[in-house]
Order: structure tokens, then C-alpha cells, then sequence
């Protein structure tokens, strides 16, 4: 039984469409993530949200728009794609209050052509 | 802002060499560490942790110890298996949130 899941594993498209990337988690954490890895093993935070509010938005395009419809989702649109959003993209999930532990999904690869 | 530095890879080594892998952090405050491992084609795995100095995190036979002094976390095995070929990560939190800041990774090969 897969505590986190996400959805698709491959992905491929071409520039200009819109995607979406579905995760879910059945672990019962309050605390959900999006993190994107580069080509060079690169993992950066993108989004953090805690029981559907955001609370964590870094540096990231308004072409990704995160959707929370409860806490054990937590889905990544994407606007427009473009070349440089091709990347493994990894959901992932901790409790509040833990020791910080985050539990990974196992990734899904976006391929822009 | 919080970083994570880790020796570049590829490491390359024959199996049962000793395995060092650096890692050094930057942050505020009394951060927790993490070792992560990603083997090929999978999603991250927390491999061990330290919450305090002086604490040592083991598993798998991996070891590291939280040097507060010196701000490093060092992986370390006695003898490695071409099964710990992966990619390595470390990390840390001061618990803003949970969130992590990884280092840039370091893939290990080991070759029988």
C-alpha cells in the first residue's frame, strides 16, 4: 500500500500545453510538498501546504498554481509549459510537530518537447 | 538563508571500500540533519538522522554524527555493496514548516 502516490510517473508534451500532476498520501500527515529535481539530481522546494493552506511558495513561475482539495492531496497545475519545466517532480508529505521527516513519492517525469 | 554543501560525485569505488561522503551546512539555530538515498528510477528515502550535536544517526551500516562545531554530517560506511549504488542527499531543517533544504546530491557507484 503506497503511502504516497502520485500520478502520472511519465509524462510528455509539447510547449505551450497545460498539465497536471496529481498526488496523494495515506499516511495521515498534516503537511504536503512539491519539489522539483533538475537535470543534475537538483531538488529545490517549490510549494508546502499544511492541511490545504499554502504556507510555503518559493520562487516558482505563476504558470504553477498548487491545488489542496484536502489534506492528503495535493495536485501541481501547470500553465504553458515551457523547455526548463522539464524535470522529475516529487511530492512528498511530513506530520506537523514531527522531526521533520518527509516522506517521498516516486516522482513523476515531465518531458517538454 | 540555510544551505547544504556535499562533496560533487561521481564517487566510484570497489565493493567493500570505506565510503566517506562530505557533507557541511550553514544555518541558524540548532538545525536537524538527514541523510536521504535515491536509488535509480525511485522517490527518496530518509536513510538515518541526527536531531542534536554529538547525536549519530546509523542504519543500513551508514553512520553520521552531528558536529556542531565543525557544521558537518559526514556519511560513512565500512563496506559498501554495488546495492548502495544511488544518489545521496544530504539535508536539514530548523523545522520552518518541515522543509528541507537538500544539498546537491552525490551518486555513488560501486563496482563489483
Amino acid at each position: 500500500d503506497t503511502a504516497v502516490s502520485q500520478t502520472p510517473k511519465y509524462l510528455v508534451t509539447q510547449m505551450g500545453n497545460d498539465k497536471s500532476i496529481k498526488c496523494e498520501q495515506n499516511l495521515g500527515h498534516d503537511t504536503m510538498y512539491w519539489y522539483k529535481q533538475d537535470s543534475k539530481k537538483f531538488l529545490k522546494i517549490m510549494f508546502s501546504y499544511n492541511n490545504k493552506e499554502l504556507i510555503i511558495n518559493e520562487t516558482v513561475p505563476n504558470r504553477f498554481s498548487p491545488k489542496s482539495p484536502d489534506k492528503a492531496h495535493l495536485n501541481l497545475h501547470i500553465n504553458s509549459l515551457e523547455l526548463g519545466d522539464s524535470a522529475v517532480y516529487f511530492c512528498a508529505s511530513s506530520q506537523e510537530g514531527g522531526t521533520g521527516e518527509l516522506f517521498f513519492g516516486e516522482g513523476s517525469r515531465l518531458t517538454v518537447l | 538563508g540555510d544551505s547544504v554543501t556535499q562533496m560533487e560525485g561521481p564517487v566510484t569505488l570497489s565493493e567493500e571500500a570505506f565510503l566517506t561522503i562530505n557533507c557541511t551546512y550553514t544555518a541558524t539555530g540548532y538545525p536537524s540533519l538527514f541523510w536521504y538515498v535515491q536509488y535509480p528510477g525511485e522517490g527518496l528515502q530518509l536513510l538515518l538522522k541526527a536531531t542534536k550535536a554529538d547525536d549519530k544517526g546509523s542504519n543500513k551500516g551508514f553512520e553520521a554524527t552531528y558536529r556542531k562545531e565543525t557544521t558537518s554530517f559526514h556519511l560513512e560506511k565500512g563496506s559498501v555493496q554495488v546495492s548502495d549504488s544511488a544518489v545521496y542527499f544530504c539535508a536539514l531543517t530548523r523545522n520552518a514548516g518541515n522543509m528541507l533544504t537538500f544539498g546537491g546530491g552525490t551518486r555513488l557507484m560501486v563496482k563489483p
